[in-house]
């Protein structure tokens, strides 16, 4: 069963750092693009960050560019997303999604996601 | 970056019901354009992809369909379950993969 569980969400002050994790199992992770889509409460979905399936490729969110870094560890079948000098505004629900395919882009699965709370 | 437009952004039904959700983007996007349902603290679940293939599993009764820059998401009568957030995704020119802002149906 392909499977993403996101962990190291939690309370963190204004100009902070998080890293969050995306445990991958059920597939290939160096076959799949992965990306972090955030969600603020009460608000719509925001794509944030990308890595293709060979890594060559990394796309950031001009909101977050310069700020948070996606990288991924195929041996230990993680996605990480470190956030730097984190904003109220970064504020959301993180949720960790694999490309559908090699070759498309849609997000399927999603992993359930993990809160950042930005605040002072 | 193409922007993704959504109509309506609420919407009231009843069960059995036919409702129609509405995608428009900034410029045509070659049918690269998916739809997702998402319940109240749960994850976006893929509907449709390539703007009218339905997901494994999915009822029959979501359909997609449109072209060039225009898409709609119909569900053909509506069941206690499928009352939640759609979203619609571009997929066509990323980055950004944009959304939505979603249309939240309720009873």
């Amino acid at each position: 069963e392909v499977q993403l569980v996101e962990s190291g969400g939690g309370l963190v002050k204004p100009g902070g750092s998080l890293r969050l994790s995306c445990a991958a199992s059920g597939f290939t992770l160096s076959k799949f693009g992965m990306n972090w889509v955030r969600q603020a409460p009460g608000k719509g979905l925001e794509w944030v960050a990308s890595i293709s399936d060979s890594a060559t490729d990394i796309d950031y969110a001009d909101s977050v560019k310069g700020r948070f870094s996606i990288s991924r560890d195929t041996g230990k079948n993680l996605v990480d997303l470190q956030m730097n000098t984190l904003r109220a505004e970064d504020t959301a629900v993180y949720y960790c999604a694999r490309d559908s395919s090699s070759f498309t882009n849609w997000f399927d699965p999603w992993g359930q996601g993990t809160l950042v709370i930005v605040s002072s | 970056d193409i922007q993704m437009t959504q109509s309506p952004s609420s919407l009231s039904a009843s069960v059995g019901d036919r409702v129609t959700i509405t995608c428009r983007a900034s410029q045509g996007i070659s049918n690269s354009l998916a739809w997702y349902q998402q319940k109240p603290g749960k994850a976006p679940k893929v509907l449709l992809y390539a703007a009218s293939r339905l997901e494994s599993g999915v009822p029959s009764r979501f359909s997609g369909s449109g072209s060039g820059s225009e898409y709609t998401l119909t569900i053909s009568s509506l069941q206690p379950e499928d009352f939640a957030t759609y979203y619609c995704q571009q997929y066509h020119i990323t980055p950004p993969y944009t959304f939505g802002q979603g249309t939240k149906l309720e009873i």
